[in-house]
C-alpha cells in the first residue's frame, strides 16, 4: 500500500464522545501534518511532527490531542468537541527538507452533533 | 496579510474553454517554492506541480500550463480545452525554508466547475 491513508473517512460524534482519527503513510517520509479544512475558510495547519517530535502547534484547543508513535503513523484524539469543529481533517506527510512536496490523505469528514 | 492570494473564489466555464487560475504570493525569501494542488470532490489534495524561485521557465504538461513571473509575484495556472473531470478546487501554495524543513502557506482555493 502506498500514499497516505486516513481512517475513518466519515465520523459523526456527539459533543461528549471521545474518538480518534488515524493517518498512516508508507512513503518513508519523516514529517507528518494535521490540517483542518472548514467550508469557506483556508486550510488551517494544526500540528506538525518531524521525526516523531511535535514541532508546531498552531494554538489548537486542547480538545484536539495529536500523537505520533512512529514515523508512519499519526493520530488525532478528539474529546468534548464543539459543533464548530465539524470539518474535513486532512493528514499530510513529506520529507523533512526544504521544498519537499506534501502528500495528502483523503481526509476524515467529521460532524459534531 | 495573506501570503498566497487566490482572488477567484469560483469559476465556471463551458467544456473545451480555456481557463486561467490566478495566484499571487508574498515572500521576502530569495529561495522559495511554489505549488499547485487539485482537490476533487473525494477530498484528497493531489499534487500538480512544484517550481523553485530560481526557475522561471514556464511549464506545460498536457493540457496544463503554468506561468511563473517573479516580477509580479504570480504563479498562474492555465487549463486548455477544459474537461468535466477538471472540476475541482485548486490550491496554490508557497513553501518557505524554515530550518531543515519548510513552512507551507496555502491560498484559499479556486473552485472550478466545468459545464458539459
Amino acid at each position: 500500500e502506498t500514499g497516505v491513508t486516513q481512517t475513518p473517512r466519515h465520523l459523526v460524534m456527539g459533543m461528549t464522545n471521545k474518538k480518534s482519527l488515524k493517518c498512516e503513510q508508507h512513503l518513508g517520509h519523516n514529517a507528518m501534518y494535521w490540517y483542518k479544512q472548514s467550508a469557506k475558510k483556508p486550510l488551517e495547519l494544526m500540528f506538525v511532527y518531524s521525526l516523531e517530535e511535535r514541532v508546531e502547534n498552531n494554538s489548537v484547543p486542547s480538545r484536539f490531542s495529536p500523537e505520533c508513535p512512529n514515523s508512519s503513523h499519526l493520530f488525532l484524539h478528539l474529546h468534548t468537541l464543539q459543533p464548530e469543529d465539524s470539518a474535513l481533517y486532512l493528514c499530510a506527510s513529506s520529507q523533512g527538507r526544504q521544498g519537499a512536496r506534501y502528500t495528502f490523505g483523503s481526509g476524515t469528514r467529521l460532524t459534531v452533533v | 496579510a495573506q501570503k498566497v492570494t487566490q482572488a477567484q473564489t469560483e469559476i465556471s466555464v463551458v467544456e473545451k474553454e480555456d481557463v486561467t487560475l490566478d495566484c499571487v504570493y508574498e515572500t521576502r525569501d530569495t529561495t522559495y517554492y511554489l505549488f499547485w494542488y487539485k482537490q476533487p470532490p473525494s477530498g484528497e489534495l493531489v499534487f500538480l506541480i512544484r517550481r523553485n524561485s530560481f526557475d522561471e521557465q514556464n511549464e506545460i504538461s498536457g493540457r496544463y500550463s503554468w506561468n511563473f513571473q517573479k516580477s509580479t509575484s504570480s504563479f498562474n495556472f492555465t487549463i486548455t480545452a477544459s474537461q468535466v473531470v477538471d472540476s475541482a478546487v485548486y490550491f496554490c501554495a508557497l513553501s518557505e525554508p524554515r530550518g531543515t524543513g519548510n513552512q507551507f502557506y496555502f491560498g484559499t482555493g479556486t473552485s472550478l466547475t466545468v459545464i458539459p
